[in-house]
């Protein structure tokens, strides 16, 4: 059964910090990989989706990076902003469902 | 711009009530989910449907049951609502491309509260 970890669960950084952000899974069989965002009380917004042949994908300032054979993915933040502050959840794609990490809820400070 | 859209976005009802949580997309996706959000677990998938009528079982489907009759909307219903259902529920909708599902697209989320 894949299983999804994020580590850490909770982050907070000054303003101007580059960060990485961890996700891994216990099942390499993985069709993509995705990253969300989730403000406070809202939905989740995609950020970036890696397909499984795809090593990297970049947007702005994020990159997300994708390991299959050992079961990892990071998603970089450069130049962190306060209005960057939110919880990241990666996702699994099997073939007909996403599994969800817990999350990482980050805070960066002014 | 594709849009999904939840019915309310807090609920409170008591134990035993029966509840409807509603769910449209204006983008004629084929595949829609229900999840609920819980501190420290993440996003649970509850059910999911890949077409009208049809709908399969997620990881917890145990207390709740769905309705899909129209393509646009996939209702999520507890038929007696109990304090450990008490989350947040979120909605998902999504394209199907090449016969695997595309990105998913959700919904602002409703908080209910069972008292």
């Amino acid at each position: 059964k894949q299983e999804v970890t994020q580590i850490p669960a909770a982050l907070s950084v000054p303003e101007g910090e580059n960060l990485v952000l961890n996700c891994s899974f216990t099942d390499s069989a993985i069709y993509n990989l995705q990253w969300f965002r989730q403000d406070p009380g809202k939905g989740l917004t995609s950020l970036l989706l890696i397909q499984s042949s795809q090593r990297e994908q970049t947007s702005g300032r994020l990159n997300a990076s994708l390991d299959k054979s050992s079961g990892r993915s990071t998603l970089y933040i450069a130049a962190s902003q306060p209005g960057d502050s939110a919880t990241y959840l990666c996702a699994v794609r099997g073939y007909n469902k996403l599994i969800f990490g817990a999350g990482t809820r980050l805070a960066v400070h002014p | 711009d594709v849009k999904v859209t939840q019915s309310s976005r807090y609920l409170v009802k008591r134990t035993g009530e029966k509840v409807f949580l509603e769910c449209v997309q204006d983008m004629d996706h084929e595949n829609m989910f229900w999840y609920r959000q819980d501190p420290g677990l993440g996003l649970r998938l509850i059910y999911f449907s890949y077409d009208v009528k049809m709908k399969e079982k997620g990881d917890i489907p145990e207390g709740y049951s769905v309705s899909r009759e129209k393509k646009e909307r996939f209702s999520l219903i507890l038929e007696s609502a109990s304090t450990n259902q008490t989350s947040m529920y979120l909605c998902a909708s999504s394209p199907v491309s090449d016969g695997v599902l595309d990105t998913q697209y959700f919904g602002p989320g409703t908080r209910l509260t069972v008292l």
